[in-house]
């Protein structure tokens, strides 16, 4: 089954650090990349961070650049999303999720881009 | 960014009613345009990609289609379990951004 599973949120102080991860499993890990999406209580979905398959290119959405690293470990099936100088408005929960790059029918390939799977998220509060 | 304007925000629809929700980008995304379904308290769940392509698995009362620069997802026989947000993605130009949402009550 192909799977992703989320772990290392928390309650974090203004200011503070915390470390995501996301391990994978049922595909060739090394194959896709892998993408980080948030959710504020109440609010909608925010496409924070990616990685490519060998970690050679990375993204990052203005509201979090320069605080937020993503890395993977190929070895371990595992993207990681390190946060750093947290603010309040980093609440959230965070969900990693695999980007699809082309699908195909009997004839032939297309490409197109999609998320899927996703993990089942992590909390992460950062409050005082 | 892309914005991504979705409408409406909320609908209220009985059982076996069609429903329709668009999603309109502000700029051309290609046909890069996916559809994902989240229930409270979970993760989103994919619907629809490459704007009509229904994914694996999703009933096919689910389905998508473009037409010119406008995207919609239709719900041809709306069933109990379909009470949920719906939100639309494009994956053209990062950040892939989402819709605000569209969430669809059972009357």
């Amino acid at each position: 089954e192909v799977q992703l599973v989320e772990s290392g949120g928390g309650l974090v102080q203004p200011g503070g650090s915390l470390r995501l991860s996301c391990a994978a499993t049922g595909f060739p890990f090394s194959a896709y990349a892998l993408h980080w999406v948030r959710q504020a209580p109440g609010k909608g979905l925010e496409h924070i961070s990616g990685i490519t398959n060998n970690g050679d290119f990375t993204f990052y959405a203005d509201s979090v650049k320069d605080r937020f690293t993503i890395s993977r470990d190929n070895s371990k099936s595992t993207v990681y999303l390190q946060l750093g100088s947290l603010r309040t408005e980093d609440t959230a929960t965070y969900y990693c999720t695999r980007l699809n790059t082309q699908y195909c029918t009997a004839a032939r390939c297309f490409a197109s881009f999609w998320f899927d799977p996703w993990g089942q998220g992590t909390p992460v509060i950062v409050s005082s | 960014d892309i914005q991504l304007t979705q409408s409406p925000s909320f609908l209220s629809a009985s059982v076996g009613d069609r429903v329709t929700i668009t999603c309109r980008p502000s700029q051309d995304t290609a046909s890069f345009l996916a559809w994902y379904q989240q229930k409270p308290g979970k993760a989103p769940k994919l619907l629809i990609y490459a704007a009509s392509t229904l994914e694996s698995g999703v009933p096919s009362r689910f389905s998508g289609s473009e037409s010119g620069a406008e995207f919609t997802l239709t719900i041809s026989s709306l069933q109990p379990e379909d009470s949920a947000t719906y939100f639309c993605q494009q994956l053209n130009v990062y950040p892939f951004t989402f819709g605000p949402g569209t969430k669809v009550e059972i009357k």
